[in-house]
């Protein structure tokens, strides 16, 4: 139980065009949807944490009209990198959790964006 | 605010040998811990967990114990396999955010 299920794998895309990354909790109904970035060999970086129905609560440094957060139900999360330039490529990860509190996070398997 | 400390890598061990991970943490409250491992190119996975002091977690063979003490949670395995080479991330959640340590790189030769 508790997949997450993240689209694309991978994704490769021209400078300032934008991409969009899909999240979604296979078997359970995710309140919290939370974003991650992780660099080359570095650990994972929050980046946003979404409610469904509710706007995001972005990160201190994260420009929230760059890396635009969806949470459109209890099972789908979006995170929309807008206008993107090669600084943006990385590894974005989201994660998802049914409860509040102190329970485990469920992580989807990442999506390697690179900005050509 | 809330933290994790763990030890840097790489680890680089033989198979069958003995393995521990570091980590310590800085927390208010009562926070949850947590393992994750990263494969190479995928998302994490959760590898044990344990909730309160004196927790043991514990999930193919390796086995951390939630020391209130110490405020530690640190990662053992008593022999290690070529195939659990990878990132092993330390990691609290004390409301809702989950927060990591920098990871440890482990690399098991044959």
């Amino acid at each position: 139980g508790a997949v997450v299920s993240q689209h694309p794998s991978w994704v490769i895309c021209k400078s300032g065009t934008s991409v969009k990354i899909e999240c979604r909790s296979l078997d359970f109904q995710a309140t919290t949807m939370f974003w991650y970035r992780q660099f080359p060999k570095q650990s994972l970086m929050l980046m946003a944490t979404s409610n469904e129905g509710s706007k995001a609560t972005y990160e201190q440094g994260v420009e929230k009209d760059k890396f635009l957060i969806n949470h459109a139900s209890l099972t789908l999360s979006t995170l929309t990198v807008t206008s993107a330039h090669p600084e943006d490529s990385s590894f974005y990860i989201c994660s998802a959790s049914s409860t509040l509190g102190n329970s485990p996070l469920h992580f989807g398997n990442g999506t390697r964006l690179t900005v050509t | 605010g809330d933290s994790v400390t763990q030890m840097e890598g790489p680890v680089t061990l033989s198979e069958e040998a003995f393995l521990t991970i570091n980590c310590t943490y800085t927390a208010t409250g009562y926070p949850s811990l947590f393992w994750y491992v990263q494969y190479p190119g995928e998302g994490l996975q959760l590898l044990l967990k344990a909730t309160k002091a004196d927790d043991k977690g514990s999930n193919k063979g390796f086995e951390a114990t939630y020391r209130k003490e110490t405020t530690s949670f640190h990662l053992e395995k008593g022999s290690v396999q070529v195939s659990d080479s990878a990132v092993y991330f330390c990691a609290l959640r004390n409301t809702d955010k989950l927060i990591f340590g920098t990871g440890t790189r482990l690399q098991v030769f044959p």
